[in-house]
């Protein structure tokens, strides 16, 4: 079975400042991952993915994830957060080509003036 | 870009009555999938389409039921609505035969039942 789990609910950050997120998996398979942004009462829009390729993706509105093997891990970062970045943000692992996302419980980003 | 489209956004139901979530996925998407999340909840996997065929099952009810349509577009069947029914129910699409492991979302059906 896989499992995703996403250290820290709510994260703060000012604006300007790094956003980090922390995302660490569980998976008997090679994982493919995902990062995805929720804004309120919206659906979920896909930031990046990691399929197995390079380990450093880049994603859509400057946020870019590691995959780090040795540590079952794939943080989201951005060099500087925007006001506009606050929004939950969920990492998902599959198995599979169409195969189902395992969600982790999100974390909400706050940023601050 | 054309997007998934899912109808209702919001729907109020009663308990024990009866409600039908539509989604129609991007076009030439081949692969329909069903999630759940509740409120202040990560989305939950409910059951997916691929072809027309159930392709994977979740932790979806008895009281649930889906299919794919031959137009691709999917329905999903709620009946004997509980409280805890009350969610956004999430519908994504994608392209299995070009391996692209991404899923669209739609926007989600709000249903509240009372």
């Amino acid at each position: 079975a896989q499992s995703v789990t996403q250290l820290g609910s709510h994260v703060s950050v000012s604006e300007g400042a790094l956003v980090l997120l922390r995302c660490n998996y569980s998976s008997s398979v090679p994982p493919y991952l995902f990062w995805y942004v929720q804004y309120p009462n919206q659906g979920l829009q896909l930031l990046l993915k990691y399929t197995s390729a390079a380990t450093l993706v880049k994603g859509i509105n400057g946020f870019e994830a590691e995959f780090k093997k040795s540590e079952t891990s794939f943080h989201l970062t951005k060099p500087s957060a925007h006001m506009s970045d606050a929004a939950e943000y969920f990492c998902a692992v599959s198995d599979g080509e169409g195969n189902k996302l395992v969600f982790g419980a999100g974390t909400i980003l706050r940023v601050k003036s | 870009a054309a997007g998934v489209i899912q109808s209702p956004r919001h729907l109020i139901k009663e308990k024990r009555e009866t409600a039908t979530l539509k989604c129609y996925p991007i076009p030439r998407h081949d692969t329909v999938y069903w999630y759940q999340q509740g409120p202040g909840q990560d989305p939950q996997f409910l059951i997916s389409f691929y072809e027309k065929m159930q392709s994977d099952k979740g932790s979806i009810p008895d009281r649930f039921s889906a299919q794919q349509f031959s137009d691709y577009h999917s329905e999903l069947n709620m009946s004997s609505l509980e409280l805890g029914d009350s969610a956004l129910y999430f519908c994504a699409s994608s392209l299995q035969r070009e391996e692209s492991y991404e899923q669209y979302f739609g926007p989600g059906t709000r249903l509240t039942v009372t």
